[in-house]
């Protein structure tokens, strides 16, 4: 069966620190990959979208690397501060479903002073 | 500022009632979604429509219907015959590089 994997475990880190998500994916060919930020009571938020002949994307002080071979994402903020804490969401958007995206169920990260 | 308008944003339905979310977007997008979004979950497609007078089924389309009249409206309906409506409903719009969100309606059976 498909599957879309993150943490499941909130991740905390400190303030000016790097975080680093993770989302596995298996049975799928995605056409490409997208990280959301997702704050609760809030819709999803689109970050970076990362082709599948593309190795990494940069935004500012956000990272993502895909890898089809290993099929894996991650997703990386550095210099992290309190306000990048909230819910960040892998989704694979398949070419042959209307481009609908399938989600991850998110990690959780929170960002302490 | 163009994006997405859900509403109502609270919405409480008595069992065996039939609900319907708006949706609205003034994006110029052809595609449009609805998310359905549980507790600890991710999101789950509900139906999808791609162009005016065309729509198709998501992975939980049961329960639920559609219409797309008009490019900017793609209102759903809950049914009574969808046993646990209860959740976040999101819907979104594409233009093939990143969707855009509404900002949710909760939906709550009493």
């Amino acid at each position: 069966s498909q599957k879309i994997e993150q943490n499941s475990e909130a991740l905390n880190i400190q303030e000016g620190k790097t975080a680093t998500l993770t989302c596995n994916y298996t049975n799928y060919s995605p056409a490409y990959l997208q990280w959301y930020r997702q704050d609760p009571g809030r819709g999803p938020v689109f970050l970076l979208l990362i082709r599948e002949n593309e190795k990494e994307k940069r935004k500012e002080r956000l990272k993502v690397t895909f890898d089809t071979t290993l099929k894996q994402s991650l997703f990386h903020i550095t210099a992290s501060q309190p306000a990048d804490s909230a819910t960040y969401l892998c989704a694979l958007v398949l070419s042959n479903s209307g481009y609908a995206l399938n989600f991850g169920k998110g990690t959780s990260l929170l960002v302490t002073p | 500022d163009g994006g997405i308008t859900q509403s109502p944003k609270y919405l409480f339905r008595k069992e065996g009632q039939n609900v319907t979310l708006s949706c609205e977007q003034n994006l110029n997008h052809d595609a449009m979604y609805w998310y359905r979004q549980d507790p600890g979950q991710g999101l789950r497609l509900i139906y999808y429509s791609q162009i005016v007078n065309d729509f198709q089924k998501g992975d939980i389309a049961e329960g639920y219907s559609v219409s797309r009249e008009k490019k900017e409206s793609f209102p759903l309906t809950v049914t009574s015959a969808q046993k646990n409506p209860t959740a976040f409903y999101l819907c979104a719009s594409n233009d093939r590089v990143g969707y855009t969100f509404g900002s949710g309606t909760r939906l709550t059976v009493v």
